[in-house]
């Protein structure tokens, strides 16, 4: 059974600040890995997918990278700012075909101005 | 274009009540997708549904729930006799095929008294 972690469970860092978040899975045979944010309240904003047969994606100051032999990818924040704080959620989606995700537990990101 | 939407926002039903979820995904979309986010459980798979094949059913929690797709467009997510484990903010995503990037409503927050 895929079990998807995510560490730290919270950060604080002051604007500015690069930042690395990680998410670790369990069975490497995934189709695909998402990232998203969770604003409080709010449902799920989608930042970047990376296919299995990719090693990384990147959009504006966010990057993604992905080993699936490791069972492993990070999200890089550069120049983080106070309009990066939310909860980010990595989910992978499994099997030969795509289709349902299963998520991590997130992070919650607190950037201080 | 429009994105994924849901009605309604907020439900407060009684236990034992009957109560129906509606999604609208982003036109084109092929795939549907209902989730589960509550507190002790983090965000879970319910139900999937691709295009004219049977919906992969493997996350719903009880023969209480139930869902169905018409016209290959708006989804219903019914959940008979609820109970107070029911409480949850129920998400619906679509995706324009199987494994593709997911886009998420804004959500149902549902709480059973």
């Amino acid at each position: 059974k895929q079990e998807v972690t995510q560490i730290p469970a919270a950060l604080s860092v002051p604007e500015g600040e690069n930042l690395v978040l990680n998410c670790s899975f369990t069975d490497s045979a995934i189709y695909n890995l998402q990232w998203f944010r969770q604003d409080p309240g709010k449902g799920l904003t989608s930042l970047l997918l990376i296919q299995s047969s990719q090693r990384e994606q990147t959009s504006g100051r966010l990057n993604a990278s992905l080993d699936k032999s490791s069972g492993r990818s990070t999200l890089y924040i550069a120049a983080s700012q106070p309009g990066d704080s939310a909860t980010y959620l990595c989910a992978v989606g499994g099997g030969n075909q795509g289709g349902k995700l299963i998520f991590g537990q997130g992070t919650e990101l607190s950037v201080k101005p | 274009g429009a994105g994924v939407s849901q009605s309604p926002s907020n439900k407060v039903t009684e236990k034992g009540k009957d109560v129906e979820l509606r999604c609208d995904p982003i036109s084109g979309h092929t795939a549907l997708y209902w989730y589960r986010q509550s507190l002790g459980q983090g965000l879970e798979f319910l139900i999937y549904f691709q295009g004219n094949s049977a919906p992969d059913k493997s996350g719903l929690p009880s023969d209480r729930f139930s869902a169905e797709r018409t016209g290959g467009s708006v989804s219903t997510l019914t959940i008979q006799r609820t109970q107070q484990e029911d409480s949850a903010v129920y998400l619906c995503a679509s995706s324009r095929d199987r494994g593709d990037e997911q886009y998420f409503g804004p959500g149902t927050r549902l709480t059973v008294t």
